[in-house]
């Protein structure tokens, strides 16, 4: 079983609109949690790494956060933009070199 | 530009065959990280090397080896090849090991299997 799960598997939003995006995982122990944004046949980019003590971190139309004690984060994207297509990854350090990647989400944006 | 660079971007090779994928890391980077990205699959991680040693191994087949080089770039070889084995290769580097180094990823090599 994967120790990081993302929902929705895709979805599709109108050009202007947000979404959020949600991640659970079972890893432990934790070190830190990261979204990386991939776009097609293109390697991950890291948009925001948090670690167990942040609830909320942002990157321009990103903004990520993160319950340590329910071990769940999200990703919401405001306003989103033609660009945004791509996968989205949630990722779950531990407190070594382990990098445990969830299977993503796939965002279609819409003019 | 991550600063990873990987070669070559696209390969076509056949069933029983062997291929050599490479990745030059960041200049300063000392770790490499191989994944394989199926269709549709998530990133699966294979290997980890740190300054030229094996650290970290997951779900790499025995068909499969890596090596990473005294100028850190490393190659990841594929052998026997089998049409599975058709996906996306990902290079990641980062400075150090551990929890906390961002890792870099390339763009990657598309290896096909026919």
């Amino acid at each position: 079983k994967n120790q990081v799960e993302q929902s929705p598997q895709s979805l599709i939003i109108l050009e202007g609109k947000n979404c959020t995006l949600q991640c659970n995982y079972t890893v432990s122990p934790f070190s830190n949690l990261r979204w990386y944004k991939q776009d097609t046949g293109r390697g991950p980019v890291s948009l925001t790494i948090m670690t167990f003590s942040e609830n909320t971190k942002s990157n321009g139309r990103y903004t990520a956060t993160l319950d340590a004690d329910t071990k769940q984060s999200s990703l919401h994207i405001t306003a989103s933009q033609l660009s945004d297509s791509a996968s989205y990854i949630c990722v779950v350090s531990q407190d070594d070199y382990k990098l445990s990647f969830g299977a993503g989400t796939t965002v279609t944006v819409r003019a | 530009d991550s600063g990873v660079t990987q070669t070559p971007k696209h390969l076509i090779t056949a069933t029983g065959q062997r291929v050599t994928l490479r990745c030059s890391p960041r200049s300063g980077d000392l770790s490499v990280y191989w994944y394989q990205q199926s269709l549709d699959q998530g990133l699966q991680f294979l290997i980890q090397y740190y300054n030229g040693e094996e650290r970290a191994k997951g779900n790499i087949l025995e068909r499969f080896s890596a090596q990473q080089f005294p100028d850190l770039h490393s190659e990841l070889n594929l052998s026997s090849l089998e049409l599975g084995d058709s996906a996306l290769y990902f290079c990641a580097s980062s400075v150090g090991t551990g929890g906390w180094t961002e890792a870099f990823f390339g763009q990657g090599t598309r290896l096909t299997v026919v």
